[in-house]
């Protein structure tokens, strides 16, 4: 168990709701990162947050969006979903933010929240 | 762009057998070098990091080799079991930048066969 939690683990969404996902990270970790699994394919970088912040940010739209809170667990936030959006989303928590302090230590992933969207 | 790709979609092999699972990566000069495990259904789990001074690592059964000349990494099972049947990831790990953000490549499905 990586200690990473994240709920809900599989949902049903109709084209143009919104959704939120949960994450909460292993205890003492301040960066959670969220990444999108289509099936078949590699996760894919959606954004980092590092103490309450977002820090980094890869090739995905505004309508997804994410919060940290001071506990450190985070949030996804996918508005205006599309079929495409169907997929696996995995959390996952690190320490120390990104560059340099970050570097060489372990990532731990989250068993991911399914979402299908209709 | 930066680009990693992961030769084979899938690889059988016999148990008793080394698998070698190979990544490649351009546009790219990463500092580490990540492989993870990926059951179905589940998420990733980290194996091995590799930084790119190193030019080998190991743990128990698994090794990993890191060559930036040829941009690639191999990573080996020795003794497979069928319990090592899963999908592997091999993943850029940056050094440097706001946020540490890992590149996947799409994965390598490996079979076990008793």
């Amino acid at each position: 168990e990586t200690g990473v939690t994240q709920s809900p683990t599989h949902l049903i969404k109709t084209r143009g709701q919104q959704v939120t996902l949960r994450c909460s990270s292993q205890s003492g970790h301040n960066t959670v990162s969220w990444y999108q699994q289509a099936l078949g394919q590699g996760p894919q970088f959606i954004f980092q947050y590092y103490r309450e912040e977002e820090n980094g940010r890869g090739n995905f739209p505004p309508r997804f969006s994410g919060l940290q809170f001071p506990n450190y667990s985070s949030e996804l936030n996918v508005n205006a979903l599309e079929l495409d959006d169907s997929a696996l989303y995995l959390c996952a928590s690190s320490s120390g933010g990104g560059g340099t302090r970050n570097s060489g230590n372990t990532i731990y992933f989250g068993e991911g929240s399914w979402l299908t969207v209709v | 762009s930066q680009k990693i790709e992961q030769n084979s979609e899938a690889l059988n092999i016999q148990e008793g057998k080394t698998a070698t699972l190979t990544c490649n990566y351009t546009n790219y000069s990463p500092a580490y070098l990540q492989w993870y495990r990926q059951d179905p259904g589940r998420g990733p789990v980290f194996l091995l990091l590799i930084r790119e001074n190193e030019k080998e690592k190991r743990k128990e059964r698994l090794k990993v080799t890191f060559d930036t000349t040829l941009k690639q990494s191999l990573f080996h099972i020795t003794a497979s079991q069928p319990a090592d049947s899963a999908t592997y990831l091999c993943a850029l790990d940056p050094l440097g930048g706001s946020a540490r953000q890992l590149t996947f490549g799409s994965g390598t499905q490996l079979t076990v066969l008793p």
